[in-house]
């Protein structure tokens, strides 16, 4: 069974800019989420979808936004690109079975913002 | 809020002995723990995990305990192999994982 892949895995960007990632779950997998990885912070929980629906949100402002296919299938956007904004951008499929929180990650994005 | 605590940013173990990771939390609502295992340019790899209703979960060489009074989680790998050499989260979930900050494992040969 083919893992969670993630498009691109780098990316350059500059101040003000835009970006979308994608992410592809493991088939069969209907929750996706995304983290934000950057040095001595472990991973940061973004957002959560299931069933195209944003189900948990993490602590993180507006400018970073996502959304679900029907394939599950996941996008992720960051508006107005900062500095702070470099980081790994990890996806994760999992079932999303009642008392099951494995989750499966994929290789990650690694966004650097100049 | 830091609701999981990994206090130890890296451990340096011999090779064939007992690697011993820590994690502290703060909420008692988690109610399943697991661990991670990272290498460079990977994403995380699911290791092992354990339900709030046990206290130990072994698979091979890897083994997980949980002491809910002292809200404290470890994982011991034994015997230590280079291979184990990577960054170990702990997550601990109810409606979505929160993760540690990380422990930076080096086995040394």
């Amino acid at each position: 069974k083919a893992g969670v892949t993630q498009t691109p895995r780098y990316l350059i960007k500059t101040r003000g800019q835009q970006v979308t990632l994608s992410c592809s779950p493991i088939s069969g997998h209907r929750s996706v989420s995304w983290y934000q990885q950057t040095p001595g912070q472990g991973l940061q929980f973004l957002f959560e979808y299931f069933s195209e629906t944003q189900r948990n949100k993490g602590n993180f402002p507006g400018r970073f936004s996502g959304r679900q296919f029907s394939n599950s299938r996941s996008e992720m956007n960051v508006s107005t690109l900062e500095l702070g904004d470099s980081a790994l951008y990890l996806c994760a499929s999992s079932l999303a079975l009642p008392g099951y929180y494995e989750q499966y990650f994929g290789p990650g994005t690694r966004l650097t913002v100049t | 809020d830091q609701q999981v605590k990994q206090n130890s940013p890296s451990l340096s173990v011999q090779e064939g002995r007992i690697s011993i990771l820590n994690c502290d939390y703060t909420n008692s609502m988690f109610d399943y723990f697991l661990w991670y295992k990272k290498y460079p340019a990977e994403g995380p790899t699911f290791l092992i995990s354990i339900s709030s209703i046990k206290d130990k979960n072994e698979d091979g060489r890897f083994t997980v305990f949980l002491n809910k009074s002292a809200k404290h989680l470890s994982l011991h790998i034994v015997p230590s192999q280079p291979g184990d050499s990577a960054v170990y989260f702990c997550a601990f979930g109810n409606e979505k994982l929160t993760f540690g900050t990380g422990t930076r494992l080096t086995i040394i040969p």
